[in-house]
């Protein structure tokens, strides 16, 4: 079936790092690709997405390029802050389907 | 915008009780979701609202866990003869009717309900 393999963490940086969170993907047909976000307290939130082979979702500093050729969709960015720590989880929808299937999440600690 | 609403934050039961979770989307939104989610699990999609139409239900919703959303605004899900394994953060989303692509996967979260079965 349809599913998201996420590193595991917690992926432990100093502010102003550089962030790679690695997402790999299996899926039946070709899905749009996401990455959500859990702050401490708060619901899920839509970071960014990216609906086709070789699109670039982008928001807050942060990037991803859909991977067709390796099946990827990896979270970058470039300078982390302490406001970034949260739970990151990586997401695919098919086309036409009302099913997100999520990975196990990223927690990322970011310290001063 | 208040965003989506649920209540109970939190629920303790005994195992073998009935728990009843109430979910208030974005008022405009037409679609409604309930996932559950594990410590350490991504959330796992358990059904899917259009207005008040009950469209889509996962394999984990088995006969004792019922969704409803009578006037297409509001919906519980309800868990009848709570189990161990029922413990869980239960998590509730809306979305605005659907526009292809541009509003595909595009969810807006509640902070769950954490229900605890002792």
């Amino acid at each position: 079936g349809d599913s998201v393999t996420q590193m595991e963490g917690p992926v432990t940086l100093s502010e102003e790092a550089f962030l790679t969170i690695n997402c790999t993907y299996t899926a039946t047909g070709y899905p749009s690709l996401f990455w959500y976000v859990q702050y401490p307290g708060e619901g899920l939130q839509l970071l960014l997405k990216a609906t086709k082979a070789d699109d670039k979702g982008s928001n807050k500093g942060f990037e991803a390029t859909y991977r067709k050729e390796t099946t990827s969709f990896h979270l970058e960015k470039g300078s982390v802050q302490v406001s970034d720590s949260a739970v990151y989880f990586c997401a695919l929808i098919l086309s036409g389907f009302q099913k997100l299937v999520f990975g196990t999440g990223t927690r990322l600690l970011v310290s001063p | 915008d208040t965003g989506v609403s649920q209540d109970p934050r939190h629920k303790i039961t005994k195992r073998g009780q009935n728990v009843t979770f109430r979910c208030d989307p974005i008022s405009e939104h037409n679609r409604l979701y309930w996932y559950r989610q594990t410590l350490g699990q991504g959330p796992e999609f358990l059904t899917y609202f259009q207005n008040e139409a009950q469209l889509e239900k996962s394999r984990l919703l088995s006969d004792r866990f019922s969704a409803e959303r009578p006037k297409g605004s509001f919906s519980t899900l309800e868990i009848q003869r709570t189990e161990q394994g029922d413990s869980a953060m239960y998590l509730c989303a809306s979305a605005p009717v659907g526009r292809g692509a541009s509003t595909e996967g595009k969810l807006f979260f509640g902070s769950g309900t954490q229900l605890s079965v002792l």
